[in-house]
């Protein structure tokens, strides 16, 4: 399975700022997503991060409020913007190594997001 | 309702004994089923796929039950590191639409 790492691994921000998630896999994926797990709770699509095109959005997900990039294969970043206490959440990356939707997902460590 | 249903536990579980726990699925589209390991404050981690025929590894046996919508998961002999949550995962045949149940928490006791 692909290797991947995020950056920050974690962070305090103040309410109103913006964060930048990154996540590198070490070898190319076909899909790469991102995925909010609130405290207690399971975890959450955001999107799917498309290479070269924007990403696609789940329901209650804007691309104002957590605008995503995909400039290659093995890269992607997550926005979190004009944060709120409430996006206090870890965000995990995951990928896709093959080209059927029912394989597997690998996840990133995550990022975990404590917003005053 | 929510699509992927759990029993959120905690199962208490004496060192060596077996413990068993099922998921329920509410699309009947569903097409792929798995089961993650997620320790505290960790990633998920696949434990297993869940194979229509049901299969085995070591001692975790998963089962698929298509005509009741639901899969189980069963842990013999069970360890201390067996203490986590364990999150259903199912998928229809959309890319990336991997539903996540809140997850089953299992406590291994010595």
């Amino acid at each position: 399975s692909a290797v991947i790492s995020q950056k920050p691994s974690r962070d305090i921000c103040q309410r109103g700022t913006s964060l930048t998630i990154q996540c590198q896999v070490d070898s190319q994926v076909t899909m790469m997503f991102w995925y909010r797990q609130q405290p207690g709770q399971s975890l959450t699509l955001i999107a799917t991060a498309n290479q070269g095109s924007e990403a696609t959005y789940e329901s209650g997900f804007v691309i104002d409020k957590f605008p995503i990039s995909r400039p290659n294969l093995t890269f992607s970043t997550l926005t979190v913007s004009n944060m709120s206490p409430e996006d206090s959440s870890i965000y995990l990356c995951s990928v896709q190594d093959r080209e059927s939707p029912t394989d597997t997902q690998y996840f990133g460590p995550g990022t975990r997001l404590t917003v005053l | 309702r929510k699509e992927v249903e759990q029993d959120p536990g905690p199962f208490n579980v004496p060192e060596g004994a077996t413990v068993a726990f099922n998921c329920t699925y509410s699309n009947s589209a569903s097409q792929s089923f798995f089961w993650y390991r997620q320790d505290c404050r960790k990633e998920p981690k696949l434990l297993m796929s869940v194979y229509s025929s049901g299969n085995e590894d070591g001692r975790f046996t998963a089962q698929l039950n298509r005509a009741s919508q639901y899969i189980s998961l069963l842990i013999r002999d069970s360890k201390l590191s067996d203490s986590a949550t364990y999150l259903c995962v199912v998928n229809t045949d959309s890319w990336g639409k991997f539903q996540f149940g809140a997850g089953t928490q299992v406590v291994v006791t010595p």
